[in-house]
């Protein structure tokens, strides 16, 4: 069963638009969120999380959003530039009655951005 | 800081060898994770340590898989008699006690034949 899931397998935008990546999960017991980035042959690299205590987080040009009520999340890019093209996983982890803290990953998006 | 590092980068071998990755975490890391991603799909959870502790493993992991973490700092994952079903990137990630963000190294790509 796929607890965290990215129903848009890419996504293509103009640079300087808005990109916006969504996320939906299942499990009510997931209380922290986060995005990677991945270029092929590179490790996930960390983008931005969210505390399942917050509706909203900005870092520069990425801002996530959670509708906890929704199971929801959306990761906006913008403006957006080429370089931002990569696979975006969005992850979420829990209390899950002990202390791993494991990562629970969608399929991820690849998004272009077209100059 | 120089980052997660992993070791080889690629691995080709035959269908029923034995592989062995290594991992080296950020040093003041005490937590590290493995976990393998196939094509198409998001990394999924291996196992767990926490300082030499191996705390967790995913079902997953079948028993030709071990890892060890002897001295809480590297890491190894071995695959005994390899299968083809085995090759995917398999990706170690550290983190801090108390920390939500785990942090990747670059992965080894396993391929068997």
């Amino acid at each position: 069963d796929q607890q965290v899931k990215q129903n848009s397998p890419s996504l293509s935008v103009q640079e300087g638009r808005i990109s916006i990546l969504n996320c939906d999960y299942t499990n009510s017991m997931f209380d922290y969120f986060l995005w990677y980035k991945k270029y092929p042959a590179e490790g996930p690299t960390f983008l931005i999380s969210i505390s399942s205590i917050k509706d909203k987080n900005e870092d520069g040009r990425f801002t996530v959003f959670l509708n906890k009520s929704a199971k929801h999340l959306s990761l906006h890019i913008v403006p957006s530039q080429p370089g931002d093209s990569a696979v975006y996983f969005c992850a979420a982890s829990g209390d899950y009655g002990g202390a791993t803290n494991k990562l629970i990953f969608g399929t991820g998006t690849l998004l272009a951005v077209q100059p | 800081d120089t980052g997660v590092s992993q070791n080889p980068r690629h691995k080709i071998t035959k269908r029923g060898q034995n592989v062995t990755f290594r991992c080296d975490p950020i040093s003041e890391h005490n937590r590290l994770y493995w976990y393998r991603q196939t094509l198409g799909q998001g990394p999924e959870f291996l196992t767990y340590f926490q300082n030499e502790a191996q705390l967790e493993k995913s079902r997953l992991l079948s028993d030709r898989f071990s890892a060890e973490r002897p001295k809480g700092s590297f890491s190894t994952l071995e695959i005994q008699r390899t299968e083809q079903g085995d090759s995917a990137m398999y990706l170690c990630a550290s983190s801090l006690i108390g920390d939500n963000e785990q942090f990747f190294g670059p992965g080894t790509r396993l391929t068997v034949l």
